[in-house]
């Protein structure tokens, strides 16, 4: 139980496009969503908090307008990287909290890998 | 300030030796820990979570880890590493007062020897 999956495992773009990034929660409901963004051989950067059916609550630093983040399901949050350049280029991970949960747990995605030429 | 720490960027162990990474952490209330695997590539994977209660929590495969509140401390153990450890360990802390959050530690890799 408590799968999350990512869809694409990688993409590879030309700078200047757009690249949207998929996270599903596969057999559980998840009120919120996070993002995350990892460097090689570092550690998980939060970028922002998705909650069903509201505005995403960006981290300080964080470019809403090249980031935008949508969550209009219970099951699904989407990441995209808008106007994409070589320095977008990274890791970036989703993880999901059980709606309702009462034990506040992650569960973790397989991440994406983006690649901007 | 909130924070996690690893002391061990790099720990190498041979295969059936026991095994100890550390994580120590600075949070102002009770935090919720936890402790992450992720192979090369690849997602986290939840080793074990400490709530309240009993504070030595036992996880998958074969992971424990103690809470010790006077040394803000939440180790990560196995009596005997197996090849298939090998790869990058982190401890998060889970915010409980304001906006819910992980704080994550900078990881530690782990090597394993035959």
């Amino acid at each position: 139980g408590a799968v999350v999956s990512q869809h694409p495992s990688w993409v590879i773009c030309k700078s200047g496009t757009s690249v949207k990034i998929e996270c599903r929660s596969l057999d559980f409901q998840a009120t919120t969503m996070f993002w995350y963004r990892q460097f090689p051989k570092q550690s998980l950067m939060l970028m922002a908090t998705s909650n069903e059916g509201s505005k995403a609550t960006y981290e300080q630093g964080v470019e809403k307008d090249k980031f935008l983040i949508n969550h209009a399901s219970l099951t699904l949050s989407t990441l995209t990287v808008t106007s994409a350049h070589p320095e977008d280029s990274s890791f970036y991970i989703c993880s999901a909290k059980l709606a309702g949960g009462v034990l506040e747990t992650q569960y973790f995605g397989p991440g994406t890998r983006l690649l901007v030429l | 300030a909130q924070s996690v720490t690893q002391p061990d960027i790099h720990i190498t162990v041979s295969e059936g030796a026991s095994l100890e990474l550390r994580c120590n952490y600075s949070y102002g209330a009770t935090p919720y820990l936890f402790w992450y695997v992720q192979s090369p590539g690849q997602g986290l994977q939840l080793l074990l979570k400490y709530f309240s209660g009993d504070t030595l929590v036992q996880g998958i495969k074969g992971f424990e880890a103690e809470f010790k509140r006077s040394q803000s401390s939440f180790n990560l153990r196995k009596p005997s590493v197996h090849w298939s450890d090998a790869a990058e360990y982190f401890c998060a802390v889970g915010t409980t007062s304001g906006t819910y959050k992980y704080i994550f530690g900078t990881g530690t890799r782990l090597k394993v020897l035959a």
